[in-house]
């Protein structure tokens, strides 16, 4: 099946730092996604953009849909422990299930 | 808030065996799908059901099997458990696709070992 480009596949940050991930695909999507997973958990929403160009905030995060809609980025501001976890692109077009990246893995040193 | 519930964390089972994964959610969500995540693989879709008696492959659909009878319940079947299913089996649900897009919603998953 079609699948996303992510990177980086994983980072080690001191706490405080910024991060930025990013996502890219070889076709359109008309919703951008980025899911959060903690370990043992299920992922869980974050950001959802709805229009080529959007920036959305949530706090400490920010989120952009590509103004060509074949990518996203997912920046994370003034980084804290809390902030470990694996983050998950997805992109959706019509009736199809989502289409997920393979994840960028996040650790972030006190 | 959503909530979709899957009936084990942790499960532990024999080659040959016929295991059964049962995942329930609580907002009338039309649809319902499985995942499993593996190290480095992300997340696969197995199957999907955008409503009730209705079932969809997804990209790994081989020795899976589900069943929706039920709107708020999608079982995955694993009809011979094998050890390359080891693995941690995520289910979600959403509304609709219709004109708008709703986000998918995950269970916390079920981390299943075969031996």
């Amino acid at each position: 099946g079609q699948q996303l480009n992510q990177s980086p596949q994983s980072m080690f940050i001191q706490e405080g730092e910024d991060v930025s991930m990013n996502c890219t695909s070889s076709s359109i999507f008309n919703t951008w996604l980025w899911y959060k997973q903690d370990p043992g958990e299920g992922p869980v929403l974050l950001i959802a953009l709805y229009k080529a160009g959007e920036l959305t905030s949530n706090g400490r995060l920010t989120a952009q849909f590509g103004i060509t809609r074949k990518d996203s980025f997912l920046n994370i501001s003034a980084s804290i422990p809390s902030d470990v976890g694996i983050y998950f692109c997805a992109g959706h077009i019509g009736n199809t299930p989502l289409v997920f990246g393979k994840g960028t893995r996040l650790s972030v040193i006190a | 808030d959503v909530k979709v519930t899957q009936s084990s964390r942790y499960l532990v089972k024999r080659t040959g065996e016929k295991v059964f994964l049962e995942c329930v959610q609580d907002m009338d969500h039309e649809n319902m799908f499985w995942y499993r995540q593996d190290p480095g693989l992300g997340l696969r879709l197995i199957y999907f059901s955008y409503d009730v008696k209705m079932k969809e492959k997804g990209d790994i659909p081989e020795g899976y099997s589900v069943s929706r009878e039920k709107k708020e319940r999608f079982s995955l079947i694993l009809e011979s458990a094998s050890t390359n299913q080891t693995s941690m089996y995520l289910c979600a649900s959403s509304l609709s696709w219709g004109a708008s897009y709703q986000p998918q919603h995950f269970g916390d998953g079920t981390r299943l070992s075969i031996l």
